[in-house]
């Protein structure tokens, strides 16, 4: 049963420190988004990946967010340095090359900067 | 800019009720409509996904329609369960890199 997984599950940090939060998309799957969701905004789109290269992170705060693909397996995003209003669920998602199918998503990391 | 919207935000039924759930969007130059259902603490789960050039989908007590000219789209729920009882999201395919655009969801809770 193939599943999109992310780790860590839960995270507790205090404003300032780095966060990594990881991504292992469905094998044989193209496509890469990371999602940040809240109760005041929704989903939001942080970032997008197709084959490994970033398509669209407007969605993303450029100053203290990055997001990468160091291999096929492996997605990535950051947050240096953290700040009490990242507070959110982030969520990645994995699709078929095309883009114009379904996404799968992941159970999530919720993340609390204190 | 797509913006999403759906209506209502929340919505309490009994058991058994057939019941609507609505979306809109703005731009209506898009490749596809999607409804995802997220329960509690959980991850996203596609429910029924619609292309640009269909008109709808179903999938057992799901049937999910789409009005590209007008933007709008419903969900429509037969014989609500409780096990319905979830968070539906409404999502949109469109623009020059396929970017998603969820609405806010609909809560529902089916009373048994």
């Amino acid at each position: 049963d193939a599943r999109v997984t992310q780790t860590p599950r839960h995270k507790v940090t205090e404003m300032g420190q780095e966060v990594t939060m990881r991504c292992q998309p469905i094998l044989g799957h193209n496509t890469v988004f990371w999602y940040r969701q809240t109760m005041m905004q929704g989903l939001e789109l942080l970032a997008y990946f197709r084959n490994r290269a970033p398509l669209d992170d407007s969605g993303m705060p450029k100053d203290r967010f990055s997001a990468e693909m160091p291999d096929a397996t492996l997605a990535t995003l950051k947050i240096q340095p953290s700040e009490p209003r990242d507070s959110a669920v982030y969520f990645c998602a994995s699709g078929p090359e095309t883009g114009e199918e379904t996404q799968y998503f992941g159970p999530g990391t919720r993340l609390l900067v204190l | 800019k797509q913006e999403v919207t759906q209506i209502p935000a929340a919505l309490s039924v009994p058991e058994g009720e057939n019941l609507v759930l609505n979306c809109s969007f703005t731009d209506s130059a898009i490749y596809n409509l999607q409804w995802f259902r997220q329960d509690p603490g959980k991850g996203l789960t596609s429910l029924l996904l619609i292309q640009s050039s269909q008109r709808e989908q179903t999938s057992g007590r799901l049937n999910a329609s789409l009005d590209k000219s007008s933007g709008r789209s419903t969900l429509y729920i037969a014989a609500s369960q409780p096990g319905d009882s979830a968070t539906y999201l409404c999502a949109v395919l469109s623009g020059g890199y396929q970017k998603v655009t969820f609405g806010i969801g609909t809560k529902l809770q089916v009373i048994p």
